[in-house]
């Protein structure tokens, strides 16, 4: 069983959608998470930065911690045909260590 | 955040030659951080860069393969070694602050 899941989609929707993307993790000692998008070809860009378990929000985006069923969320409101790419989800116990996920291609159709 | 530039881009290498990329961080970082993302999958740490030490290689990773330098705390090199088309990738370079990290544009290598 991998440490972090990720569907990795593709995942297509219509623009104003609201999304949520998902993963779900198995060590309990995660206490920092992290949503980054990445364009294709680009590097990832650091979307949304969590400790332990509540909600953040940015904007149109979301993110969700809920530590007890080790689930992770991000929410999209108003999705933009600029919001398609790549999202990764992220977390680390503290330290260095950080494990990704898969990531799921997301498609928004204007 | 950090702003952490990346040099080359992309790249077109023949096989068997080696290519080194440049990492800059646009404030002292103590830990970067060098990974490969392969077509469609998602990141795969190669090593860890201390200022002052030899970088730590994950498993599957070798020194040979992909030396590391670290001459101060704001740049780094990863170099691909006589390569193959199996390393076509992009290469990331990254840095830590606090809890969260930092990525370049990353480098985009072709091996043909």
């Amino acid at each position: 069983q991998k440490e972090v899941e990720q569907d990795p989609g593709p995942l297509s929707v219509p623009e104003g959608a609201i999304v949520s993307l998902n993963c779900t993790y198995s060590n309990s000692a995660f206490q920092y998470f992290m949503w980054y998008r990445q364009y294709s070809r680009k590097g990832p860009e650091l979307l949304m930065y969590t400790y332990s378990s509540g909600n953040k929000e940015d904007g149109r985006f979301t993110a969700q911690v809920d530590k007890s069923s080790k689930y992770i969320s991000l929410f999209i409101r108003d999705s933009q045909p600029s919001d398609s790419a790549t999202y990764l989800c992220a977390m680390s116990a503290g330290g260095f260590k950080t494990i990704f996920g898969a990531g799921t291609r997301l498609f928004v159709k204007a | 955040s950090a702003v952490i530039s990346q040099k080359p881009s992309r790249d077109i290498c023949q096989r068997g030659t080696s290519l080194t990329i440049q990492c800059q961080v646009d404030s002292q970082v103590t830990m970067m951080f060098w990974y490969r993302q392969q077509p469609g999958q998602s990141l795969t740490l190669i090593a860890t860069a201390n200022q002052g030490s030899e970088a730590t290689y994950e498993s599957g990773f070798v020194i040979d393969k992909f030396p590391i330098s670290r001459p101060n705390l704001t740049f780094s090199t990863l170099t691909v070694s006589n390569m193959s088309p199996e390393d076509s990738s992009i290469y990331l370079c990254s840095a830590s602050e606090g809890n969260t990290i930092y990525f370049g544009e990353g480098s985009w290598l072709t091996v043909v």
